[in-house]
């Protein structure tokens, strides 16, 4: 049963902003919602976390609503190098014992 | 500093063989995982020790796969008998704390493993 649930893949052309959204409906009162680069034959990246609301760092922002059943992760200006697969994290579980990243959204920047 | 590393980064092995892959975690991280990502696919969990505690081993695919952590710091994943559907890249990473302490993972460069 899939905890997270994210888009396929989406297009994207340099400049623009991209959003990526995640839902994650079972999200517990203690879990983070974390946000990880992956690119081919490597193991992912992190790129951002937060709780609520609204979290911004050198990279990306992330954009929680208050129910936290979705986040929404931003990246200001694509470049070719963003083309990598994203995934989305949460922990579920009463006792935090598990992790499940979402399917990953592969995101094609074009020139 | 060094990162994580796993050893070895490919391995082929013949069907019904044990296979045992290695992660050395980024040093002073209390908490490793692993996980299993097959082909185009995305990241399974598998397993999450907490020091050299796995509290909850019910991620992993079957009683042929195992996993322990020694000395809070290198562990390995057993698998036994190998199957063809086995095949994948296994990954390992590792965090100060347990991710409900909203704690970053850092992911090793993965293990191919290629069950003929």
């Amino acid at each position: 049963l899939a905890k997270t649930t994210q888009p396929i893949s989406m297009d994207s052309y340099e400049g623009q902003e991209v959003n990526i959204t995640c839902s994650h409906n079972n999200i517990a009162t203690n879990d983070y919602i974390t946000w990880y680069q992956q690119f081919p034959s490597q193991g992912p990246r992190f790129i951002i976390q937060g709780y609520k609301t609204k979290v911004t760092n050198e990279v990306a922002s992330l954009f929680i609503p208050a129910d936290r059943k979705s986040s929404t992760l931003s990246l200001p200006r694509v470049s070719l190098s963003d083309t990598a697969v994203y995934y989305c994290l949460v922990g579920v579980g009463d006792n935090f014992n598990k992790f499940y990243f979402g399917s990953g959204t592969k995101l094609n920047v074009k020139p | 500093g060094a990162g994580v590393s796993q050893s070895p980064s490919n391995k082929v092995t013949e069907k019904g063989k044990d296979v045992e892959l290695r992660c050395d975690p980024i040093s002073g991280h209390t908490a490793l995982y692993w996980y299993r990502q097959r082909l185009g696919q995305g990241l399974e969990f598998l397993i999450y020790f907490q020091g050299n505690s796995a509290p909850d081993k019910s991620g992993l695919p079957s009683d042929r796969f195992s996993a322990e952590r020694t000395g809070e710091s290198v562990s390995t994943l057993t698998i036994q008998r190998t199957q063809q559907e086995d095949s994948a890249v296994y990954l390992c990473a590792s965090s100060w704390g347990g991710l409900a302490r909203g704690n970053e993972q850092f992911f090793g460069p993965g293990t191919r493993l290629t069950v003929l």
